[in-house]
């Protein structure tokens, strides 16, 4: 019974290419984020969606794009995928969006050749 | 900008001892302050929030404390066990509606 959910798990390509990475939460809960994970391990917020709704886009390249098909679900599509982009990307959710704990899915470690 | 420091990398214990490890930031006044363990290969898993009117929470051998005054926060872990290793995170609500993490201390404990 995985609380969050993500898919794939790793998810290597090349330069130029576009990929999505699929996220689900079973929790119940209103708000779903996706965060970027670097080298260095530093933990930083890309986009929040509460009830479906866009309410944080960090200053995050528009090659990346979020998706909430409903509320249980948050995936993220990447265009023209660049090197810089290689990192552990992990998405989460929380009961609603007063940044409270926050559920993490097991991440999706991206490499990009 | 606010910032939020993790002010060891790395610390490195002898079982049995208490761990504490350090977290402050600077201009912000977060409503709470959290505490997450991430294991290697895996995502980060909450522990405990404390809110600016507490000053200490505690949680089995886990207890925070909050100085809004220093603008800190302490994590402690007594009776540490080697099974406690792993990578510690702190984390505060800022003005922008979001987390702002801290880039983690890595606690090792030496059996």
């Amino acid at each position: 019974d995985t609380a969050v959910s993500q898919t794939p798990k790793y998810l290597v390509t090349q330069m130029g290419n576009d990929k999505s990475i699929k996220c689900e939460q079973n929790l119940g809960h209103d708000t779903m984020y996706w965060y970027k994970q670097d080298s260095k391990k530093f933990l930083k917020i890309m986009f929040s969606y509460n009830n479906k709704e866009l309410i944080i886009n960090e200053t995050v390249p528009n090659r990346f794009s979020p998706k909430s098909p409903d509320k249980a679900h948050l995936n993220l599509h990447i265009n023209s995928l660049e090197l810089g982009d290689s990192a552990v990307y992990f998405c989460a959710s929380s009961q609603d969006y007063s940044l409270a704990e926050q559920f993490f899915g097991p991440g999706t470690r991206l490499t990009v050749l | 900008s606010q910032k939020i420091e993790q002010n060891s990398e790395a610390l490195n214990i002898q079982e049995g001892k208490t761990a504490t490890l350090t977290c402050n930031y600077t201009n912000y006044s977060p409503a709470y302050l959290q505490w997450y363990r991430q294991d290697p290969g895996r995502g980060p898993v909450f522990l405990l929030l404390i809110r600016e009117n507490e000053k200490e929470k505690r949680k089995e051998r886990l207890k925070v404390t909050f100085d809004t005054t220093l603008k800190q926060s302490l994590f402690h872990i007594t009776a540490s066990q080697p099974a406690d290793s792993a990578t510690y995170l702190c984390a505060l609500d800022s003005s922008a509606s979001k987390i702002i993490f801290g880039s983690g201390t890595r606690l090792s404990i030496r059996p």
